[in-house]
């Protein structure tokens, strides 16, 4: 258990509304990801983090920020949500404090619906 | 970058008998390669890894994984299904190159009585 929680778990919001979702871990990692999952798609990495306010994005970027002012928060925001935004959102950490390239452990999921 | 192909998005087997996910990956042997499950309404939870210490790699639940890089794929068994193993299964590797985690589309995975 990686002590990844996210909030909220489930969320129902209105198209060009802003969302805010927040990841918390509690074992110091230093490697933090945001994914969506959508059928068909597997999970496709939206942004990541590798430390205190150093963010890259990922292959699904458009229409989403983050942000890491802690090392324990990692923010995702939807900045005007669309419909096409409607998904499962998931946080990730990775194991290893120095390599990226080790097992990622997951959170609990967000589902998101926007209408 | 790599690219991971999971041969089928829904797997059907009679409990008891042979579970098998098929896992390919693109391009140069990567550093590691994973299988992760997702019961429903569920994260994602980490059932094995291949780290390059051995090609038959030995998980959770009573499944293995064996690497093969003449074949560039990462296949998951189980000998005898169980019902309790109906889930979504994840095959996912990472790329030295990128620094980054590439996961498959995910096979679905029916147990029937």
């Amino acid at each position: 258990d990686a002590g990844i929680t996210q909030s909220p778990r489930h969320k129902v919001t209105e198209t060009g509304t802003p969302v805010t979702l927040r990841c918390h871990q509690t074992e110091n990692h230093r490697y933090m990801y945001w994914y969506r999952q959508d059928p068909g798609h597997g999970l496709r990495l939206i942004h990541y983090s590798y430390g205190v306010k150093d963010t890259d994005k990922g292959e699904v970027s458009d229409g989403y920020s983050v942000s890491r002012s802690k090392t324990e928060d990692f923010l995702l925001t939807l900045e005007s949500a669309t419909s096409s935004q409607t998904s499962v959102y998931f946080c990730a950490i990775s194991e290893s404090r120095d390599s990226p390239l080790d097992t990622q452990y997951f959170g609990p999921g967000t589902r998101l619906t926007v209408l | 970058a790599q690219s991971v192909t999971q041969l089928g998005s829904h797997v059907s087997v009679s409990e008891g008998a042979l579970v098998l996910l098929r896992c390919n990956y693109s391009s140069s042997v990567p550093p590691y390669l994973f299988w992760y499950v997702q019961y429903p309404n569920q994260g994602l939870q980490l059932l094995l890894k291949y780290t390059s210490a051995a090609t038959l790699v030995k998980g959770i639940n009573g499944f293995e994984a064996e690497f093969k890089k003449s074949e560039t794929s990462f296949h998951l068994t189980k000998p005898s299904a169980h019902m309790s193993d109906a889930a979504e299964y994840f095959c996912a590797v990472s790329d030295r190159n990128f620094n980054k985690f590439y996961f498959g589309s995910g096979t679905k995975l029916n147990v029937k009585p």
